[in-house]
């Protein structure tokens, strides 16, 4: 089905570990963001890519690695996670960087 | 980090009233201004993007109006049903932000029966 997916949908995982949370989208968008929910906040921005190989900081990179080797795909690594990761992380997309954005499901991730 | 400001934070409104709320932002190096919907365990859906200053967009019962000069939008609904309780999100982008926007806190409305 065309749109954009997020994997895992939960994640629980423990101080330190290593988690990558995976989004995909087929409509071929040029721009993919990545998004974490904070109370008070709304959503802040992580990273965002303008295309496969580009990638750039948004608000809050720190503790997040991001790759695009690929159009479709916009993985988001927490190298070593921490209890402050805790939160709802939205991937996005939109054709130009001005563009409406489309959402994915979110990733619901829990530090313990 | 430019600040963008939703305001009220929530407000409940009679289903078939009317009501509005504010996005301001800095009026400085306007680009663009992105309204979304945000039902309770969903994602966020885009309503509008505004690019003008006196810019005025309508979806259904659903408006918002622009002023980039004075840097604020409003958001009105018009007779409120419960199917529009959700939280409104704006988002601002600068021509020096390349792409990234600025998401307010959102306003959380609930249309009560």
């Amino acid at each position: 089905d065309a749109g954009i997916t997020q994997s895992p949908r939960y994640k629980i995982t423990e101080t330190g570990r290593q988690v990558t949370l995976m989004c995909h989208q087929t409509w071929s968008h040029s721009y993919m963001f990545w998004y974490r929910q904070d109370l008070g906040h709304g959503l802040r921005l992580i990273y965002y890519s303008a295309a496969a190989d580009i990638t750039d900081k948004g608000e809050v990179p720190d503790g997040y690695v991001v790759s695009r080797s690929k159009t479709e795909n916009f993985p988001l690594t927490l190298e070593s996670a921490t209890r402050s990761q805790t939160s709802v992380y939205f991937c996005a997309s939109s054709e130009i960087q001005s563009d409406e954005q489309f959402f994915g499901p979110g990733t619901r991730l829990t530090v313990l | 980090i430019l600040n963008v400001e939703q305001s009220p934070q929530s407000l409940h409104v009679q289903e078939g009233d009317s009501t509005n709320f504010t996005c301001s932002f800095p009026s400085s190096n306007f680009y663009a201004l992105h309204w979304y919907r945000w039902e309770t365990a969903k994602s966020p859906e885009a309503l509008f993007v505004m690019t003008l200053n006196g810019d005025e967009k309508k979806k259904g019962r659903i408006s918002a109006t622009l002023n980039t000069k004075e840097g604020y939008s409003y958001l009105y609904i018009k007779g409120s049903q419960p199917e529009d309780s959700a939280t409104y999100l704006c988002a601002f982008m600068t021509t020096d932000s390349w792409g990234k926007l600025q998401f307010g806190a959102g306003t959380q409305v609930v249309v009560t029966p």
